[in-house]
């Protein structure tokens, strides 16, 4: 199983980048990476996602590291409709499918 | 209208009912998913199906059953309802070409 490590919570102040860190150390060569958010109230929402080489995209930048054990979702500007439960997820690959294994998240909360 | 469509939004039921949750999506995907959230616990996954004629367990399938009734049709079933069934229940589509899950809002279920 590709599983995930992330920080319970996080803080950051409104107007400044935020890192959320996420460990994978677990994950296979061919898994992508996902990051999904969760709004209050709300179903989880895609962010982005990568496989080997860094991403963007007009809500975040995924940095990969080189040994893919390891990624960080980079929120450039933090405002406060950006307070959401992250989850990273290591996609599971079963007989050629593809589904998700979400882990508990990191809680981002945003200072105004 | 939203792509994927839950209901009810909430429901109380009582020990032993039998209760179904329903899902209806028009993203026009094949692959559809039922997790349970729970404080603490992030998101499982309680069964999924990749097209009509496939059904398959997740991590928590026990005491839940499916009906894939159509592509777009996907329902959630509490045979006896316990409630430790008390929980959040989200439906997800996605389209294996395309790296992301839509999920609906949510169903809040209440076993008392």
């Amino acid at each position: 199983d590709a599983k995930t490590t992330q920080p319970n919570s996080m803080e950051s102040n409104e107007e400044e980048p935020v890192h959320l860190p996420c460990n994978h150390s677990t994950i296979s060569g061919t898994d992508y990476i996902h990051w999904y958010r969760q709004l209050p109230s709300q179903g989880p929402e895609y962010v982005i996602h990568g496989l080997t080489s860094n991403v963007n995209n007009r809500m975040a930048s995924l940095a990969i590291a080189e040994d893919r054990k390891s990624s960080t979702l980079i929120l450039h500007r933090a405002t406060l409709r950006d307070a959401a439960v992250y989850y990273c997820i290591g996609g599971e690959d079963a007989s050629g499918t593809y589904k998700y294994i979400f882990g508990t998240g990191t809680r981002l909360k945003v200072l105004a | 209208d939203a792509d994927v469509t839950q209901t009810p939004r909430n429901r109380i039921t009582k020990t032993g009912k039998r209760i179904m949750l329903e899902c209806s999506q028009t993203k026009g995907h094949d692959r559809m998913y039922w997790y349970r959230q729970d404080p603490g616990l992030g998101l499982r996954l309680i069964y999924y199906s990749f097209d009509v004629k496939d059904i398959n367990k997740g991590e928590i399938s026990d005491g839940y059953s499916v009906s894939r009734q159509a592509q777009a049709k996907f329902s959630l079933s509490l045979e006896s309802a316990i409630p430790n069934q008390t929980a959040l229940y989200f439906c997800a589509t996605s389209d294996p070409e395309v790296y992301g899950y839509t999920f609906g809002s949510g169903t809040r279920l209440t076993v008392v």
